[in-house]
């Protein structure tokens, strides 16, 4: 495609439901990364996946976080039984390597009542 | 550990004036750099990279950032704030050591415009 998507744009969800959140990286790029923005704050990373290695989940929260990547396509974030404090926007990114330069997706917006 | 710091947090400047954004990191190897910028209500879009060569990169917007090793810095400037600048300015590090390495961001500065 011609960036990176996600879906959905908007989340609400009540507190102690789960959410699964989507990313579709550019297609080619191997490295893929979440990220997390609560209002006003900057990027809090979460995960990053690199072509078939095990992927750096150095920054999920709690156990209640976890992602896939399917190959170097989709990936799905999941929250586990949300919390007030899990809302925020939650980004994704795609580059060709890791090191390199990022292409974000416009974020899905995520909101626990 | 790899870091990245941007010392400050908030940075107010008058329209017209010039602008210096710092940018300092600590990274074993060679860096690559980047600067990006997210304007209020939109995604983040990359503003420059370095990667090798010249010092002196030059990006959108009317913006340049130097290079400086000896110092681990990386500033982003503009000689001429507008208003629209006002965003907030992320700056980012990666490295070629192995082709796992992620970029890291640092905590972000944000720009007000004063007419």
């Amino acid at each position: 495609g011609a960036g990176v998507s996600q879906s959905p744009s908007n989340k609400v969800t009540e507190k102690g439901k789960d959410v699964e959140l989507r990313c579709d990286p550019i297609s080619g790029h191997t490295a893929l990364y979440w990220y997390r923005q609560r209002l006003g704050q900057g990027l809090e990373f979460l995960i990053y996946f690199q072509g078939n290695s095990a992927p750096d989940k150095s920054g999920l929260p709690s156990d209640r976080f976890s992602a896939e990547r399917t190959g170097e396509s989709v990936s799905t974030l999941t929250i586990q039984r949300t919390q007030q404090e899990d809302s925020a926007v939650y980004l994704c990114a795609s580059s060709r390597r890791g090191y390199d330069e990022q292409f974000f997706g416009p974020g899905t917006r995520l909101t626990v009542l | 550990a790899q870091s990245v710091t941007q010392p400050d947090i908030h940075i107010t400047v008058s329209e017209g004036a010039s602008l210096e954004l710092r940018c300092n990191y600590s990274y074993g190897a060679t860096p690559y750099l980047f600067w990006y910028v997210q304007s209020p209500g939109q995604g983040l879009q990359l503003l420059l990279k370095y990667f090798s060569g010249d010092t002196l990169v030059q990006g959108i917007k009317g913006f340049e950032a130097e290079f400086k090793r000896s110092q681990s810095s990386f500033n982003l400037r503009k000689p001429s704030v507008h208003w629209s600048d006002a965003a907030e300015y992320f700056c980012a590090v990666g490295a070629m050591r192995t082709s796992y390495d992620k970029v890291i961001f640092g905590p972000g500065t944000s720009l007000s415009v004063i007419p």
